[in-house]
């Protein structure tokens, strides 16, 4: 069974600053997606970043890119310029054939 | 364009009641699926239909069941309330299922509280 581990239950980082956050996965299959999910305190997930497994090429969107390393089963998220809105959970998500499974998430901060 | 409307958005049950979520899914998108998040299990997978199809089940008892009807539209059932399925439940919809290439919009979610 595909399992998605985010180690960090917590992390902070001053506005302006970079943060990484760290997700690993374990499957067999060859074909599947990482995604990287926002949960501002609304609660209302949106898409943050998607990543193809079979792309080398690391996905960006604007002040987010990831590190995808297929061999190590790594994905984590870099959030550059942080932003106060940045703050909210966030979760690593593994797609393969069968259902979405998620990391436990991981709450960051945004200090002024 | 709507979003995933999920209605409601917050009831009380007390436990052995039985309980109906809504799900609208956004105009065009044929696929729904259902996650319960707490904080001690996270999110976990419930369901995925697909044209009214169940496609994939979770690991969830009996007691959890949903539908799909020909408008898209979805309904998740628990019967026999517990105290533990108190929980934040999601819908999410995309225009196809079982696939990581059609990305996922929420719902803003419906909170269950068993009493």
């Amino acid at each position: 069974a595909q399992t998605v581990t985010q180690s960090q239950p917590e992390m902070s980082v001053q506005e302006a600053e970079t943060v990484t956050l760290s997700c690993t996965y374990d499957t067999s299959e060859s074909d599947y997606y990482l995604f990287w999910y926002k949960q501002p305190p609304s609660r209302q997930m949106i898409l943050v970043i998607r990543q193809e497994a079979y792309k080398q090429q690391n996905a960006t969107e604007n002040r987010f890119s990831v590190n995808f390393q297929k061999a190590a089963k790594s994905f984590s998220l870099k959030i550059s310029d942080s932003q106060l809105g940045d703050a909210a959970m966030y979760f690593c998500a593994y797609r393969g054939n069968n259902d979405m499974r998620f990391g436990a998430g991981t709450r960051l901060t945004v200090k002024p | 364009k709507a979003g995933v409307t999920q209605t409601p958005r917050y009831l009380i049950k007390t436990r052995g009641q039985q309980v109906t979520l809504s799900c609208s899914p956004i105009s065009g998108h044929r696929s729904v699926s259902w996650y319960q998040q707490t904080p001690g299990q996270g999110l976990q997978f419930l369901f995925e239909y697909f044209s009214e199809t169940q496609r994939n089940k979770g690991n969830f008892p009996g007691r959890f069941s949903g539908r799909q009807f020909s408008n898209s539209r979805s309904e998740m059932n628990v019967s026999t309330l517990e105290l533990g399925d108190s929980a934040l439940y999601l819908c999410a919809s995309s225009l196809y299922a079982s696939s990581g290439a059609n990305v996922l919009t929420f719902g803003a979610g419906s909170r269950l509280t068993v009493l």
